[in-house]
Parts: structure tokens; C-alpha cells; sequence
């Protein structure tokens, strides 16, 4: 099993800032994903990120909105740009090794 | 075409009651999961369960993988089990969710 350590669990913020979500894991693993759940909404894949490459994003989502760090293989960060109302989610990191484990989920709430 | 389905959606009981879930999935999907998502939004991992049967305590699950569903038995509900299930399979790399059921119940 993998235990991902994810923070700010909760944030507030102003339209128009940015919001950086950090998430630490205690093993070495090559791909960490990142996921946002919109009120009321199942949970939809943002992007993969690789360390030492730039991230893969699915359609929908750009680089320019989500930019992805991955500096090592046990830590990546997520940061939501520009935000707007719409933003306002749950944004999960995962790791999987067989079976996926996530992170305790930062709920963002954009005023 | 739909890679993960749930259903029912929605789920009422009464406490001590019994539950069936279901989850279908596609060809290109596998290693199913369920999880419990919590009013607080942390996903619980309940079930890796890709084939056969498994159980913990009040809950069970049993997938069948060659005819492409999982089923989430929770028996004697509590209050405590109120929430969002979710399952998911792996597509390549790729962990795709389906739309979830939500579970309540009353005391």
C-alpha cells in the first residue's frame, strides 16, 4: 500500500489567484495522477505525471490551467491558475501499484 | 461508449437493512476497486477486487470479470455507511470512475 500525504486539505480563495495543491508519498513511484471532482460529479483525470518529463493531460485540460511539478518520484504538486467559481472541486493525487491509492483530497472553494 | 456504469444511482435505507451495488464495465477496463467517498471527500479504499469474491466484515464483492461486472454487497447498514460508492477499473495506466451510487441511510 502506498500512503499519500496531500495538503491544504481546504482552501478559500479570490478569482483571478492561483492555488498550488501538494502531494507527498512514501515510496518511490514513477506516475502520480491528479484528479478533480466538481460538486456533485464523479472523478475526472486531470493529468499524469512522470518525473523528469513534462506532464500528460486528457482532453479538456491545458497545461497553461493545471501546471504540473514533478520533481522526484515521491512528490508532485498541482497548481489550479486564474481561478474562477468553476474551479471550485475536490482535486485528488493518486498513485497506483496494482490498486490506487489517493490522497486525503484538497476541497477548493473559489468566491 | 460508457466504460463504467453504476447503478442505482440513489440508494435509500433503513438501518439493518441490506444492499446490492453494481458496477459494469467495459472490455478495455480491469483490476476493478470500490471505494467510499466520506462527507468529507476522502476516498476510502473498500475492494482491489479484478476477480472473484472478497470480503470485509459487513461488506463483500464479488467481480466477474468474463461477464464484466462487480457487485458491492453491504449487509446490516448503518448510519456510518451513508456516502458516495464509487468504483473504478484501470484502462492502460488510467484509473476510469463511474458515476457513483449514494447511499443513505436513516436511522
Amino acid at each position: 500500500s502506498a500512503v499519500i500525504s496531500q495538503k491544504p486539505s481546504r482552501d478559500i480563495c479570490q478569482r483571478g489567484t492561483s492555488l498550488t495543491i501538494q502531494c507527498q508519498v512514501d515510496s518511490q513511484v514513477t506516475m502520480m495522477f491528479w484528479y478533480r471532482q466538481q460538486p456533485g460529479q464523479s472523478l475526472t483525470l486531470i493529468a499524469t505525471a512522470n518525473q523528469g518529463s513534462e506532464a500528460t493531460y486528457e482532453s479538456g485540460f491545458v497545461i497553461d490551467k493545471f501546471p504540473i511539478s514533478r520533481p522526484n518520484l515521491t512528490f508532485s504538486t498541482l497548481t489550479v491558475s486564474n481561478m474562477s467559481p468553476e474551479d471550485s472541486s475536490i482535486y485528488l493525487c493518486s498513485v497506483v501499484g496494482g490498486e490506487a491509492f489517493f490522497g486525503q483530497g484538497t476541497r477548493l472553494t473559489v468566491v | 461508449g460508457i466504460q463504467v456504469e453504476q447503478s442505482p444511482p440513489d440508494l435509500i435505507l433503513q438501518e439493518g437493512a441490506n444492499s446490492t451495488l453494481r458496477c459494469n464495465f467495459s472490455d478495455s477496463v480491469n483490476n476493478l476497486q470500490w471505494f467510499h467517498q466520506n462527507p468529507w471527500g476522502q476516498l476510502i479504499n473498500l475492494f482491489y477486487i479484478p476477480s472473484g469474491t472478497k470480503q470485509n466484515g459487513r461488506l463483500s464483492a464479488t467481480t466477474v470479470a468474463t461477464e464484466r461486472y462487480s457487485l458491492l454487497y453491504i449487509s446490516s447498514s448503518q448510519t456510518t455507511d451513508s456516502g458516495v460508492y464509487f468504483c473504478a477499473g484501470r484502462e492502460t495506466d488510467k484509473l476510469i470512475f463511474g458515476t457513483g451510487t449514494r447511499l443513505q441511510v436513516f436511522p
